[in-house]
């Protein structure tokens, strides 16, 4: 089955602990993507890669960090988490950054930090 | 950065009747991408529908269709005939030239009652 997983799907955390969200996908495909979710605002990309080795900021990249190292994984680094990044967090994966309309969303992963 | 606005927050429809949410967007360009996409309470990204500027007919999906007013920067959602499995916060989004990014709008939450 065609899928993106994240893991953990919730996480609790205090502030300054550092935490790792991983994203993985099973379709090959090129393009990755985080978002995250806040109330009121909607989703916000906060880095999106176009290959293996190749990222690039969103809206709000400030205070996280990725790395795609192989195709199939996209984590999301939180070096030093602040109660202002206690949001909902979705991986994306698509063929391609041209082909957004075949894009695949993880289930989501509801941090929060204290 | 590319803008995109939901003006209704929260919209709420009768089952089998139509409703219309707006959606209007703020870009340069002249070759882009919207979308359209469903959040069920069970948080699950779903696309509901596309449209690529450079079509003049709007697209359809079912019970979905879009109005697409290039010039007028507007891309509302219809949806007719509602269903309670209707209910769901509905995005909003755009793709402009710059590969790999994606802007959503606030949201709309669609509540769909007997």
């Amino acid at each position: 089955e065609a899928q993106v997983t994240q893991n953990p799907r919730y996480l609790i955390t205090v502030t300054g602990k550092k935490l790792t969200v991983t994203c993985s996908q099973n379709m090959n495909h090129e393009y990755m993507s985080w978002y995250r979710q806040d109330p009121g605002l909607g989703l916000r990309q906060i880095y999106y890669s176009m290959n293996v080795e190749v990222t690039d900021k969103g809206d709000v990249p400030e205070g996280y960090k990725v790395s795609r190292k192989e195709k199939r994984n996209f984590p999301l680094i939180l070096e030093s988490p602040s109660p202002n990044q206690t949001s909902l967090y979705f991986c994306a994966s698509s063929p391609s950054a041209g082909r957004l309309n075949e894009q695949y969303f993880g289930p989501g992963t509801r941090l929060t930090v204290t | 950065a590319q803008t995109v606005t939901q003006s209704q927050p929260e919209m709420s429809v009768q089952e089998a009747e139509t409703v219309t949410l707006s959606c209007t967007y703020d870009t340069s360009e002249s070759n882009y991408y919207l979308f359209w996409y469903k959040q069920p309470p069970s948080r699950q990204m779903i696309l509901v529908i596309r449209q690529e500027a450079y079509k003049q007919q709007n697209a359809t999906e079912n019970r979905f269709s879009v109005n697409f007013q290039k010039a007028a920067k507007s891309f509302s959602l219809k949806i007719s005939d509602s269903q309670l499995g209707d209910t769901a916060m509905y995005f909003c989004a755009f793709r402009g030239s710059t590969l790999g990014r994606l802007y959503f709008g606030r949201g709309t939450q669609l509540t769909v009652w007997p």
